[in-house]
């Protein structure tokens, strides 16, 4: 059974590119969050999707993040026009219902660093 | 806005020892808490998961309380080993069913 998948596992993006991070969720999961993390600090919500719906993208930037989850294929987290603020690790997690019925299972993260 | 508090200094603990971590919350009334581990460059992994209507879960080595008259849940590791050392976090229910973390608790066994 494959966990959730994250790629790439590092990324390497110069200010200005765009980021795209890719997540497939635990086979058969239809909820996907999103959660950043940087250095000795916690993990902040950033979007919740279920399939082809943005359910809470309450944590994420109005402007230059997007997130999506297609009816095919992985989720995408995008970082358009990226900066070095936004160097962080990005966690990806999946369930397969409510999270107070069903626990969440994350995947080993993409390390963005922005130079 | 919700906030949840965990130690954020390193605990250091004796091996064999049992080890206990600390959450408290303030400003929310989680319907459930939940803890996670967390190695260096890994992704969270679940431990457990507690109701608001229990006050007690035990999982092989581990137990968690959750008292939400204190606003606080309690998470031990008995007769703790060095593969025990990790970051130990604590997860509440957010909002529109999103789960919202602490920073998390360092925790060394000391062999």
């Amino acid at each position: 059974n494959a966990g959730v998948m994250q790629n790439p596992r590092h990324l390497v993006r110069r200010r200005g590119q765009e980021a795209r991070l890719r997540c497939s969720p635990v086979k058969g999961h239809s909820h996907v969050y999103w959660y950043r993390q940087l250095p000795e600090e916690g993990l902040k919500f950033m979007v919740y999707l279920q399939k082809e719906n943005i359910i809470d993208e309450s944590g994420m930037p109005k402007e230059r993040f997007s997130a999506e989850f297609p009816k095919e294929g992985p989720s995408i987290l995008r970082i358009q026009q990226v900066v070095r603020g936004d160097s962080a690790a990005y966690f990806c997690a999946s369930s397969s219902g409510q999270l107070s019925h069903s626990e969440a299972f994350f995947g080993q993260g993409t390390r963005l660093t922005v130079v | 806005s919700q906030k949840i508090e965990q130690n954020s200094e390193a605990l250091n603990i004796q091996e064999g020892k049992t080890a206990t971590l600390t959450c408290n919350y303030t400003n929310y009334s989680p319907a459930y808490l939940q803890w996670y581990r967390q190695d260096p460059g890994r992704g969270p992994v679940f431990l457990l998961l507690i109701r608001e209507n229990e006050k007690e879960k035990r999982k092989e080595r581990l137990k968690v309380t959750f008292d939400t008259t204190l606003k606080q849940s309690l998470f031990h590791i008995t007769a703790s080993q060095p593969a025990d050392s990790a970051t130990y976090l604590c997860a509440l229910d957010g909002p529109d069913d999103k789960i919202i973390f602490g920073k998390g608790t360092r925790l060394h066994i000391l062999p």
